[in-house]
């Protein structure tokens, strides 16, 4: 099984649904992270959170909210979606030490009619 | 602040050929550097990290990277390209020196095309 898990990995929906992203880990690291992905951007941090109750915004956490509902997941919100918002979404984790890297999981990706 | 720059947003190299993707970062403490590689479909994977042990840093699939601090530089190699080589890699870079705010900054990839 995977060290992160994103569901969905794919999700089609119109503008102004309400869309959740979720993510699980069983690496028991405490910082998980979301990130967006835009051909030719790279990586924008959206949120990012150290443990159950420290949850930080990243570059580009407008139109976007989290939730940390334990150690091992964390999840992605988009209130009410808008075509911009349409990329692949990305889910991390560390364990806080900046010489260690980050693990991904194999990405969402969310396109918004 | 720190930063990343990639050269070069595509390169294509023939089977067999060298790969040589450029990368150079800005930081204002001593850097911790990483390259990931992201197959179609599929997330960031782990290719290699700099940690200040030593400037020549062997990762995995024959690739390596050199840390040359006077030219802020972390290029990454291979001496011989396969197939299955074709995928984006982003450089990104970790400022060191304590604290727990420190932030993983990604470069804009480059997508590598190997030829046959």
């Amino acid at each position: 099984d995977a060290d992160v898990t994103q569901t969905p990995r794919n999700r089609i929906t119109k503008t102004g649904k309400r869309i959740m992203l979720e993510c699980s880990q069983t690496k028991g690291h405490d910082r998980m992270y979301w990130y967006r992905q835009d051909p030719g951007l790279g990586l924008q941090l959206i949120y990012y959170s150290f443990d159950v109750k420290d949850i930080n915004k990243g570059e580009i956490s407008d139109g976007y909210s989290v939730s940390r509902q334990a150690q091992a997941k964390f999840s992605l919100s988009l209130e009410s979606a808008i075509p911009n918002q349409t990329a692949l979404y990305f889910c991390a984790t560390s364990d806080g030490r900046p010489n260690q890297p980050q693990h991904f999981g194999d990405g969402t990706r969310l396109s918004i009619l | 602040a720190q930063s990343v720059t990639q050269l070069g947003s595509h390169v294509s190299v023939s089977e067999g050929a060298l790969v040589l993707l450029r990368c150079n970062y800005s930081s204002s403490v001593p850097p911790y550097l990483f390259w990931y590689v992201q197959y179609p479909n599929q997330g960031l994977q782990l290719l290699l990290k700099y940690t200040s042990a030593a400037t020549l840093v062997k990762g995995i699939n024959d690739f390596e990277a050199e840390f040359k601090k006077s030219e802020t530089s972390f290029h990454l190699t291979k001496p011989s390209a396969h197939m299955s080589d074709a995928a984006e890699y982003f450089c990104a870079v970790s400022a060191a020196g304590g604290g727990s705010n420190y932030k993983l900054t990604f470069g804009k990839g480059t997508l590598l095309t190997v030829n046959p």
